[in-house]
């Protein structure tokens, strides 16, 4: 299958300060992005929604000052998180498709601590 | 509003018992319905939909409209299907892309 992949595996930011997530699509070009958030022992939940070339959609109670995300071309979606407190320590995962393709292929993920 | 409900978070069954995981939804539309599977360390993956009508790793899942459900079943557990299992609903996009909503998950182990 396509291989999506996500970099930092894992970081680890000073409260207060933003750290960029990058998730790459490798083999393929990926009209759409999704970002997804992770706690433990849960299931994902959808953040955002980002089309190459427009603005991020995103779900009900999620910040978008808060979580910026930017897909700048078919390949590269980022998702900033402005301000780091605590309460975003989390797993982040993006998923990525292109139209008209059966299936969404997600990244391996990336563990945010913030201390 | 859609929702994805998996009952049980946890399921552990004996090597060669059945394995059967619930999902039930919700949905005005007409739904289309995945089953993802997580394996230890790795990263989410898809292991069937519900228009494929395959079966994937001896899985199966039958899409039950009047019972809004979409259990995925397997006779005989391998130890290799040890993983947090995810029902996942795809709903309708002006995009038409792959907006999933996902049940909260299943860990299942498999004992020798």
């Amino acid at each position: 299958g396509a291989v999506v992949s996500q970099h930092p595996s894992w970081v680890i930011c000073k409260s207060g300060t933003s750290v960029k997530i990058e998730c790459r699509s490798l083999d393929f070009q990926a009209t759409t992005m999704f970002w997804y958030r992770q706690f433990p022992k849960q299931s994902l939940m959808l953040m955002a929604t980002s089309n190459e070339g427009s603005k991020a959609t995103y779900e009900q109670g999620v910040e978008k000052d808060k979580f910026l995300i930017n897909h700048a071309s078919l390949t590269l979606s980022t998702l900033t998180v402005t301000s780091a407190h605590p309460e975003d320590s989390s797993f982040y995962i993006c998923s990525a498709d292109s139209r008209g393709q059966a299936e969404a292929f997600f990244g391996q993920g990336t563990r945010l601590t913030v201390v | 509003a859609q929702r994805v409900t998996q009952p049980e978070k946890l399921l552990s069954v004996f090597k060669g018992a059945p394995v059967e995981l619930k999902c039930n939804y919700s949905y005005s539309g007409s739904p289309e319905l995945f089953w993802y599977v997580q394996y230890s360390r790795q990263r989410l993956q898809l292991l069937l939909r519900h228009i494929s009508r395959e079966s994937i790793k001896g899985f199966t899942a039958d899409l039950n409209k009047g019972e809004t459900s979409f259990h995925l079943k397997k006779p005989f557990a391998q130890e290799e299907d040890s993983a947090m299992y995810y029902c996942a609903l795809k709903r309708l996009s002006v995009f038409e892309n792959n907006r999933l909503a996902f049940g909260k998950g299943n860990q299942v182990v498999v004992i020798p």
